[in-house]
């Protein structure tokens, strides 16, 4: 069962333009939804993560939007680079009085920036 | 702060071999995590530790799987009796960890498993 789906499974965007990445969850326990950047060869890094008393999060070029009542929340990166080419993981976990639980991770977007 | 490491990147064994794979966290993160990321997939949770003790273990983690992490430091993941579908990216994470002071999840490079 998988509980957090993502699309699309692949990007192409030209030099400049937007890249959206979008995902909706099932549980609604899930309270903590990270974005992972992963290039070839090397673990996912953590590119910006919003809790749901949020319906948005900016951090330089990539924002988190979020939707709670349709349990979705995507990934907009502004003014595309071809640096950003790399497949981007969503996620979520929920929390257990205070403790994080583990991250259920989406099957990824494969972006790729044309120059 | 060198970030999560794992031993060896690549591991190429036989079927019915055993390997073993070895993280060292971010030294003062508490809790320690491995996950397994096969080709096209995100990364799957198998099992973490808070200090020393494994606290949750996945339905992935058969029982020729198994992990420790003694003295709450470096943890080891060894496989037993590997087959071909134990080829994955074994990924190891590291969090920090005090009440609801949570800190994000920071991952290895991983070590790329190949069973022939």
């Amino acid at each position: 069962q998988q509980q957090v789906k993502q699309s699309p499974q692949s990007l192409i965007v030209q030099k400049g333009g937007i890249s959206i990445i979008n995902c909706a969850y099932e549980n609604t326990a899930f309270d903590y939804f990270p974005w992972y950047q992963q290039f070839p060869g090397k673990g996912p890094a953590l590119l910006i993560a919003i809790r749901p008393d949020v319906s948005e999060k900016k951090e330089g070029r990539f924002t988190i939007s979020f939707n709670k009542s349709a349990k979705q929340f995507s990934l907009h990166i502004m003014d595309s680079q071809p640096g950003d080419s790399a497949t981007y993981f969503c996620a979520a976990s929920p929390t257990y009085g205070g403790s994080q639980g583990n991250l259920i991770f989406g099957k990824g977007t494969k972006l790729s920036v044309k120059p | 702060d060198t970030g999560v490491s794992q031993d060896p990147r690549h591991k190429i064994t036989k079927r019915g071999q055993n390997v073993t794979f070895r993280c060292d966290p971010i030294s003062e993160h508490n809790r320690l995590y491995w996950y397994r990321q096969t080709l096209g997939q995100g990364p799957e949770f198998l099992t973490y530790f808070q200090n020393e003790a494994q606290l949750e273990k996945s339905r992935l983690l058969s029982d020729r799987f198994s992990a420790e992490r003694p003295k709450g430091s470096f943890s080891t993941l060894e496989i037993q009796r590997t087959e071909q579908g134990d080829s994955a990216m074994y990924l190891c994470a590291s969090s920090f960890e005090i009440g609801s002071n949570n800190s994000p999840l920071h991952f290895g490079n991983g070590t790329r498993l190949t069973v022939t």
